[in-house]
């Protein structure tokens, strides 16, 4: 059983298109994390959030408290968004973190 | 620029060699962490620790040991006794456990035993 759910697990779009890339959990958590992960391996934050949304540039990520939902979208997307997308949810002792299985997403130009 | 240097990328090893992974910090964070990834999985904890000399075993600690000497430094020894080595091995770090702030991870090293 994964405490987090990702979906999908692989995403091919066209460069322009408006990503949406969703992370479900069913335990109690202080934050969620989204995270960048490319193909040479190294991992890279991209936010941090407890509650409602944030933005970065061209990137949005929005949480649910309530439903144990976030999401992570990409609008106008652009061939080095491709990459994998990983939801990590720190959990409320906060030693621990469990993490998504990651989102494979490929922009084609 | 303030990080985490992974050493080797890749590291070759033969079954029944212990491996030591290199884990280097200056970002002053107290609490580090070893992952291991595996395809279709998701990142599982080995061991982390909070403070210097202080380190918690993981969900998958069996067959790995490691050391917390300096606040910088967090290095994983692979042991023979793992009985699958190969893997790609995450180090991270927070600023300090039980509290909200973002992780941060080194590029990684890919250990392949054979």
């Amino acid at each position: 059983k994964n405490e987090v759910e990702q979906s999908p697990q692989n995403l091919t779009a066209q460069e322009g298109e408006f990503i949406t890339i969703n992370c479900s959990y069913s335990v109690g958590i202080s934050a969620l994390h989204w995270l960048q992960q490319h193909p040479g391996g190294g991992i890279v934050s991209l936010f941090m959030l407890s509650s409602g949304k944030k933005k970065h540039g061209r990137l949005i990520a929005t949480i649910n408290i309530q439903e144990k939902h976030s999401s992570l979208h990409i609008t106008a997307s652009h061939p080095r968004d491709s990459a994998v997308y990983i939801c990590a949810v720190d959990l409320n002792t906060g030693n621990q973190f469990y993490f998504g299985t990651g989102t494979s997403l490929t922009v084609i130009p | 620029d303030g990080g985490i240097t992974q050493s080797p990328k890749y590291l070759f090893r033969k079954e029944g060699q212990n491996v030591t992974l290199s884990c280097e910090q200056n970002l002053n964070h107290d609490a580090m962490y070893w992952y291991r990834q595996d395809p279709g999985q998701g990142l599982r904890l080995i061991y982390y620790s909070q403070i210097v000399n202080d380190f918690q075993k993981g969900d998958i600690a069996e067959g790995y040991s490691v050391s917390r000497e300096k606040k910088e430094s967090f290095p994983l020894t692979v042991t023979s006794a793992q009985k699958n080595p190969t893997a790609f091995y995450l180090c991270a770090s927070r600023r300090r456990t039980g509290e909200r702030s973002p992780l941060h991870f080194g590029n990684g090293t890919r250990l392949t035993v054979t």
